[in-house]
């Protein structure tokens, strides 16, 4: 089935530890997002590409970038995690449906900052 | 910031009740979505209303845009068990691919 797969599940890393999240789609959408999610809040985006042009969210911190080497993978580097970092983390692609955009979400990650 | 805000944020009913649940926006939208979020899963896309629509059904779900109030309600009928999660909208404007999740309705479904 095509699908979002997002490695691993589940991330402990330790505080200013970089870590990197990833994320594949089997879908073959243009669009790739990721987002953070803290308990009980709604989805927060943080970057999103066309293809390969990246677009990042005015209010994310400079300590996280994102790769989308091809069209099928994207990453998520946390350079130096804080305490505050630990989330849920959300990779989700989309399709164009007339002139609005589907998401498909991928499970999450849940990362955990000690 | 946040586009939508839901309401209410939380609720629980009976198995076979209805649900309702509202999310009021800000700026014009091109489209508005709905979104079902299992504790600690990813997202899964419900339904999609565009801005020229008033009304769309899937299944048990009915979902109403009114522009003019700038807002959105969904409607889960007979509800179960399995019913019981966090829902989100999400607005998307035109000519962007980029969506705003408001703030979510956690429901619950008690059997």
């Amino acid at each position: 089935d095509a699908m979002v797969i997002q490695n691993p599940r589940y991330q402990v890393t330790q505080f200013g530890k970089p870590v990197t999240l990833s994320c594949s789609q089997t879908l073959n959408h243009n669009v790739m997002y990721w987002y953070q999610q803290k308990s009980s809040q709604a989805p927060k985006l943080l970057f999103h590409y066309y293809d390969k042009d990246f677009n990042n969210e005015a209010d994310t911190p400079d300590n996280f970038q994102s790769r989308r080497p091809n069209t099928s993978f994207c990453f998520l580097d946390i350079r130096s995690p804080g305490l505050g970092d630990a989330a849920m983390y959300l990779c989700a692609t989309s399709r164009r449906s007339g002139s609005a955009y589907e998401q498909y979400f991928g499970p999450g990650t849940r990362l955990t900052v000690t | 910031s946040q586009q939508g805000e839901e309401d209410p944020q939380a609720l629980s009913i009976q198995e076979g009740e209805n649900a309702t649940m509202n999310c009021s926006y800000k700026t014009s939208i091109n489209n508005l979505q709905w979104y079902r979020q299992n504790s600690g899963r990813g997202l899964v896309h419900l339904i999609l209303i565009r801005s020229n629509e008033r009304e769309k059904h899937s299944g048990r779900l009915r979902v109403t845009l009114d522009t003019s109030k700038k807002s959105s309600s969904l409607l889960i009928t007979a509800s179960r068990a399995a019913d019981t999660a966090s829902y989100f909208c999400a607005t998307g404007s035109s000519g962007t691919y980029k969506y705003i999740f408001g703030t979510g309705t956690r429901l619950k479904v008690l059997a």
